[in-house]
């Protein structure tokens, strides 16, 4: 099954907080898992991503935990600023005869309030 | 640098027309890949081509077709247009088809089409 579920839709949080977006997937032959950040009128930026071998990066204010056992990481956005509302798309990765297949979640509308 | 530039920017177009869509990749990027961002949802994978030949193929249809051309360039070619074609279309590229050790794409702007 290559689909990546990902929750909330949307998602509220004060200028400061903990933003935490999650995701799920089923197929066990993805093999990498980025964060990309949209805002309107743009196509996605790469955030940050992560192999499964790994169950935690960090970069700056952006964390991505895994859980392999589970099939389910997340992302987290220490003290969250307005600049951070955009929409956040989780995706997974998998190689089919040759090619690079991102496989996308249905995205999570970020707002932070200031 | 120059990113990844797709062109038209927005384009309407009405029922059973034609499009072609067009992406210049990244310098001494030879992977292309299209992707159909619907609004309010995530975007999904049409094709990926390396070397001017195609790698890969998502779950659409024959009316949707691409090349790439020597200079690595990329045209997406949809026909018989439905109203349901009307998304935003992303192009992205890469060095080879999976850059190691980021694997990600680079992303272009996009090019909204309207079906009507």
């Amino acid at each position: 099954q290559q689909q990546v579920k990902q929750s909330p839709q949307s998602l509220i949080v004060q200028k400061g907080g903990i933003s935490i977006i999650n995701c799920a997937y089923e197929n066990t032959a993805f093999d990498y898992f980025p964060w990309y950040q949209q805002f309107p009128g743009k196509g996605p930026a790469l955030l940050i991503a992560i192999r499964p071998d790994v169950s935690e990066k960090k970069e700056g204010r952006f964390t991505i935990s895994f859980n392999k056992s589970a099939k389910q990481f997340s992302l987290h956005i220490m003290d969250s600023q307005p600049g951070d509302s955009a929409t956040y798309f989780c995706a997974a990765s998998i190689m089919i005869q040759g090619a690079q297949k991102l496989v996308f979640g249905q995205g999570t509308r970020l707002t932070i309030n200031p | 640098d120059a990113g990844v530039t797709q062109s038209p920017t927005h384009l309407i177009k009405t029922r059973g027309q034609q499009v072609t869509l067009r992406c210049s990749p990244i310098s001494g990027h030879k992977s292309v890949s299209w992707y159909q961002q619907v609004l309010g949802q995530g975007p999904q994978f049409i094709f990926q081509y390396y070397e001017k030949e195609e790698r890969g193929r998502g779950n659409f249809p024959d009316r949707f077709s691409a090349r790439q051309f020597p200079n690595y360039s990329s045209e997406l070619n949809v026909n018989a247009l439905l109203l349901g074609d009307s998304a935003l279309y992303l192009c992205a590229s890469s060095f080879v088809p999976r850059d190691r050790p980021n694997y990600g794409y680079t992303f272009g702007s996009g090019t909204r089409l309207t079906v009507v």
